[in-house]
């Protein structure tokens, strides 16, 4: 059975500083993984994906992928109060292209 | 303007009841996909389907049903076989279904209560 865990949270930062949100997976198969925000009573909405591992860079959004220790995390600079929301991790399986999906992490910016 | 569009967006059942969830999408995607949400949980998936007329089960199927007669269309049912249907029910669509880079969007979802 695949597993994607995320801390629950909630995280809480500051305006202007980094969040930083992680995500590990248990499948060693899994080929990409997606960073979905998710905000209240909406639907998710996709931020980005990656697939090598190393750094991912998308305007304020960098993700990170260490395949070797099945972990891909999200870092958000300059942290804005509009980005507090849920983020969801997902993966699929080796040979799968069904997601599973991560509880999501809180994250609450404040001003 | 391309999308995926549910409806109704809240939608109440009564005990026994069945009632069909609508999902269209106009961006041409192969791939639509079904998920459950509970409060404070992630997604699950329901249903999937690749191509017209095929469709798979996914990990709680139990309950709910789906048909594929058009590539932009997916409607689901809930069935009153559905013993806890109250959730919130979001469709997503993919290009191909297949491949790393493959990515799903979403609908805006429906929430759906049980009275």
């Amino acid at each position: 059975q695949k597993e994607v865990e995320q801390n629950s949270g909630p995280l809480s930062v500051p305006e202007g500083a980094i969040a930083s949100l992680n995500c590990t997976y248990s499948d060693r198969g899994s080929q990409s993984f997606f960073w979905y925000r998710q905000y209240s009573g909406k639907s998710p909405e996709l931020i980005m994906f990656i697939y090598s591992n190393g750094d991912k860079e998308d305007g304020r959004f960098t993700a990170q992928l260490n395949k070797a220790s099945q972990y891909v995390s999200l870092l958000i600079r300059d942290s804005q109060p509009s980005d507090s929301a849920t983020y969801l991790c997902a993966a699929p399986g080796a040979g799968s292209y069904q997601l599973t999906f991560g509880k999501g992490t809180k994250l609450s910016v404040i001003p | 303007d391309g999308g995926i569009t549910q409806s109704p967006k809240y939608l109440f059942r009564k005990e026994g009841q069945n009632v069909t969830l609508s999902c269209e999408q106009n961006l041409n995607h192969d791939a639509m996909y079904w998920y459950r949400q509970d409060p404070g949980q992630g997604l699950r998936l329901i249903y999937y389907s690749q191509i017209v007329n095929d469709f798979q089960k996914g990990d709680i199927a139990e309950g709910y049903s789906v048909s594929r007669e058009k590539k932009e269309s997916f409607p689901l049912t809930v069935t009153s076989a559905q013993k806890n249907p109250t959730a919130f029910y979001l469709c997503a669509s993919s290009r191909f279904g297949t491949g790393r880079s493959d990515t799903q969007y979403f609908g805006p979802g429906t929430r759906l209560t049980v009275l």
